[in-house]
């Protein structure tokens, strides 16, 4: 998981909240990815970006908003608008999207949302 | 559509058998393809990854994939299972529907358990 850190570990969302998951990478890289993991359904992309300033929604975007101010910097907000949001949230980040000889990602060690 | 499949949901190996997790794929155009591994509450770990070249692909822990085109596989290999490989295995294809955006599609995960 070097390189790449998720915080927090745990959370808990009440009814109506927004929550914010933190994922900060020192490795340089232009692209991250945000993934939803959900027992037996594998992972599932819900927003990535490959540049400073820009992304794209993933397969399950709904609910869900990001921002990349900093290269280093990829927060994700889960909504209020996302009904279902309990899952483990992974983060991850490649050298590049274009370079297919450099599309290795790195995963953070994630984040545990839960609805009280 | 674009897919991964992993069609075992658990393989169960002694310490010391050879181990195979199972991966077929369905993609247009050449298919580059990856395994992961993730231990429990972890992020994912890069293994290996078929690009071009050599059919048979080898990575870290001594894990190895034989890319097969007329079957569309790529099954992840150990000569010798150690209990320390149990784990959950996911195979991933970049998605080339999305250009070069380094998306990935994973397939649902194949959890690994070795007995001593």
């Amino acid at each position: 998981d070097g390189g790449i850190t998720q915080s927090p570990k745990y959370l808990f969302r009440k009814e109506g909240q927004n929550v914010t998951l933190s994922c900060e990478q020192n490795l340089n890289h232009d692209a991250m990815y945000w993934y939803r993991q959900d027992p037996g359904q594998g992972l599932r992309l819900i927003y990535y970006s490959q540049i400073v300033n820009d992304f794209q929604k993933g397969d399950i975007a709904e609910g869900y908003s990001v921002s990349r101010e900093k290269k280093e910097s990829f927060p994700l907000t889960v909504t209020s608008a996302q009904k279902n949001p309990t899952a483990f949230y992974l983060c991850a980040s490649s050298p590049s999207g274009w370079d297919v000889t450099k599309n290795i990602q790195y995963f953070g060690a994630g984040t545990r949302l839960s609805v009280l | 559509a674009q897919s991964v499949a992993q069609p075992e949901d658990q393989v169960n190996v002694a310490e010391g058998n050879p181990l195979t997790v199972k991966c077929t794929y369905s993609v247009s155009g050449n298919p580059y393809l990856f395994w992961y591994v993730q231990y429990p509450n972890r992020g994912l770990q890069f293994l290996l990854k078929y690009i071009t070249g050599d059919n048979l692909v080898k990575g870290s822990y001594g894990f190895e994939a034989e890319f097969n085109k007329s079957q569309t596989s790529f099954h992840l290999k150990k000569p010798s299972a150690l209990v320390s490989d149990s784990a959950l295995y996911f195979c991933a294809v970049r998605d080339p529907a999305s250009g070069n955006t380094g998306k990935l599609i994973f397939g649902q995960g194949t959890t690994l358990q070795v007995k001593p």
